[in-house]
């Protein structure tokens, strides 16, 4: 079974702060990594997706892989109340056709 | 650029009816992906379309769900007697190959009573 893991929170940190969303996921052929935002009753928006170890930035968000870990990470700097939402991990795994598997996705809350 | 659309954005049906659920995808996307959301879960993989063809369709709960893309670009979902389970958001995503990032359309809310 296939699978991906997110802390369902709710992930609370104060405005300008540094919030950190965590993955893991369970099979070490996986190969493409996603990360969607998801606002209540819309749907998931990508914001982000890494390929390769390492990090990789886009504005105030940088994604982290670790495949040796089978981890992956979100993390948002100087967060905005406007970041607040549900943020889903997306994994394809090596092997399929395309299609991504889902974690349940963490909520994070940012406080003015 | 357009993004993703799709019709309905909200239908509501009877047990036992028929459904169609209709996505466009992004203009030159050649990979197509149907999921559906339940409530306080990630979206579940139901179909991928690469052209015109079911590349995967392993996602498919049972034989009361049938989706085709004739053409190469719209698609549509089909559900059969549909059941009080099958009440979720039924997502589109298309993508420019498979394998690559997808973008998500805004959804159809199926409910089903």
């Amino acid at each position: 079974q296939k699978e991906v893991e997110q802390n369902s929170g709710p992930l609370s940190v104060p405005e300008g702060a540094i919030a950190s969303l965590n993955c893991t996921y369970s099979d070490r052929g996986s190969q493409s990594f996603f990360w969607y935002r998801q606002y209540s009753g819309k749907s998931p928006e990508l914001i982000m997706f890494i390929y390769s170890n390492g990090d990789k930035e886009d504005g105030r968000f940088t994604a982290q892989l670790n495949k040796a870990s089978q981890y992956v990470s979100l993390l948002i700097r100087d967060s905005q109340p406007s970041d607040s939402a549900t943020y889903l991990c997306a994994v394809r795994y090596g092997g399929s056709q395309g299609n991504l598997i889902f974690g349940k996705g963490t909520k994070l809350s940012v406080k003015p | 650029g357009a993004g993703v659309s799709q019709t309905p954005s909200n239908k509501v049906t009877e047990k036992g009816k028929y459904v169609e659920l209709r996505c466009d995808p992004i203009s030159g996307h050649t990979a197509l992906y149907w999921y559906r959301q339940s409530l306080g879960q990630g979206p579940e993989f139901l179909i991928y379309f690469q052209g015109t063809g079911a590349a995967d369709d392993s996602g498919l709960p049972n034989d009361r769900f049938f989706a085709v893309r004739p053409e190469g670009s719209v698609s549509t979902l089909k559900i059969q007697r549909t059941e009080r389970g099958d009440s979720a958001v039924y997502l589109c995503a298309s993508s420019p190959g498979g394998g690559r990032e997808q973008y998500f359309g805004p959804g159809t809310r199926l409910t089903v009573t």
